[in-house]
Order: C-alpha cells, then sequence, then structure tokens
C-alpha cells in the first residue's frame, strides 16, 4: 500500500524552462511535507517542506504548492539549470502518529537539458 | 561541519556473516532513523530512535538490530545477512522526530552473497 505516490519516473525539461514535479498522498493524516534532492553516490538532501495548513512555500528557485482537498502537491523549479538533474524524492510524515517517520515515494529523475 | 556519517560506505558480504555499519551525526540531533533504497521502493525505514536508548521498528525491521547507547551513534547490525538485504542503506538524523528536515548520511551500498 504505496501512501506517497511520484507517478512519474523521470522528466526531461530544457535549461530555463519550469519544471513541475507531482506528488498524491492517500493518507489523510499526513500533515507535512518535504522534498529531497538526491545525486548519485550521494545521500538525500533537503530542499523544500511545507505544512497543511499553507498551500504554498517558496524558497528561491522552489516553491511548493499543497492542494489539501485533492490529496496532491507538486514541486516547480524556475528556471530549471542542468544542476539540478537529480532523483527528486517528495515525503510526507504524521505528526499525531506513533511512529514518527517520512514516508517517501519511489523518486521522479529530472533531466535539465542545456 | 555539520554531518551524518556512515561506514563503510560500500561492503561485500556472504551470507550468514555478522555485520556492522556504523553511523555519527555531529549536530546533537535526538532522532536518527535508518533507511534502505531498492529500486523501484523508494526510501523505506527500518528502525527509528527518539533518543538514547529509546529504539522501535519501522517499516521493514525484519534481519535488523539498532542499539543507541549514545547520542550521536546509531549503528545497524544485521546478525545474519541474507541476500535480500543487498541494498542501499541511508542513516538519518533530525533535531526532533516531527516537522523538521532530516539529515541523510552518503550512503552504505551493501552486497550480500
Amino acid at each position: 500500500d504505496q501512501q506517497v505516490k511520484q507517478n512519474s519516473p523521470s522528466l526531461s525539461v530544457q535549461e530555463g524552462r519550469i519544471s513541475i514535479l507531482n506528488c498524491d498522498y492517500t493518507n489523510s493524516m499526513f500533515d507535512y511535507f518535504l522534498w529531497y534532492k538526491k545525486y548519485p553516490a550521494e545521500g538525500p538532501t533537503f530542499l523544500i517542506s511545507i505544512s497543511s495548513i499553507k498551500d504554498k512555500n517558496e524558497d528561491g528557485r522552489f516553491t511548493v504548492f499543497l492542494n489539501k482537498s485533492a490529496k496532491h502537491l507538486s514541486l516547480h523549479i524556475v528556471p530549471s539549470q542542468p544542476g539540478d538533474s537529480a532523483v527528486y524524492f517528495c515525503a510526507a510524515s504524521d505528526s499525531g502518529g506513533s511512529n514518527y517517520k517520512l514516508t517517501f515515494g519511489k523518486g521522479t529523475l529530472l533531466t535539465v537539458n542545456p | 561541519e555539520a554531518q551524518v556519517t556512515q561506514n563503510p560506505r560500500y561492503l561485500i558480504t556472504v551470507t550468514g556473516k555478522k555485520l556492522t555499519v556504523t553511523c555519527s551525526q555531529n549536530m546533537n540531533h535526538e532522532y536518527m532513523s535508518w533507511y534502505r533504497q531498492d529500486p523501484g521502493l523508494g526510501l523505506r525505514q527500518i528502525y527509528y530512535s527518539m533518543n538514547v536508548e529509546v529504539t522501535d521498528k519501522g517499516d521493514v525491521p525484519e534481519g535488523y538490530k539498532v542499539s543507541r547507547k549514545e547520542k550521536r551513534n546509531f549503528p545497524l547490525i544485521l546478525e545474519s545477512p541474507s541476500p535480500n538485504q543487498t541494498s542501499l542503506y541511508f542513516c538519518a538524523s533530525s533535531p526532533q522526530a516531527l516537522n523538521t528536515e532530516a539529515f541523510f548520511g552518503q550512503g552504505t551500498r551493501l552486497t550480500v552473497v
């Protein structure tokens, strides 16, 4: 039972254009969401997060949107740069749960072409 | 430099030979956890620890043990490794359990033959 879904295994965009990575979740108890970026041979690094009390959070070129009614969040990268090429993981947590963990999606490989 | 350090980075071992993967963080974080990453499955939590001497099972704890005798260290122990434990392992720490980012180590690629 996959509670966090990233349905696009890969995405390819041109440098300078917008990258939109999508994530859906099924557990309505999730109330905190994060995006991580992972380069080959490295651990995941935190990118941006959003609490369920918000619908948007912005940090430089990165913006995360949360649609609670649709149980959907998206990460927008504008403008995309070749250095953004990596695997992006969506993660979620339930602050009221007894098992304190992040539930991850399977990841989306983003390729930004020069 | 704030970091989570795992050792070894790469390990090939044989079935049944006990091994330990070490994890250490220098950020005085209370919360630590172990994940494994497998193709097509993303990252799945193995065990977590909310503080010294407090550990609990994650989603895939079978075949693993952990200990948290000191705040900075959280080793992962495979008492009798099997080929299905061949995976990429990540240790993570965070200042608290909830609503905060986790910092990940660089990973340990384990192959059990």
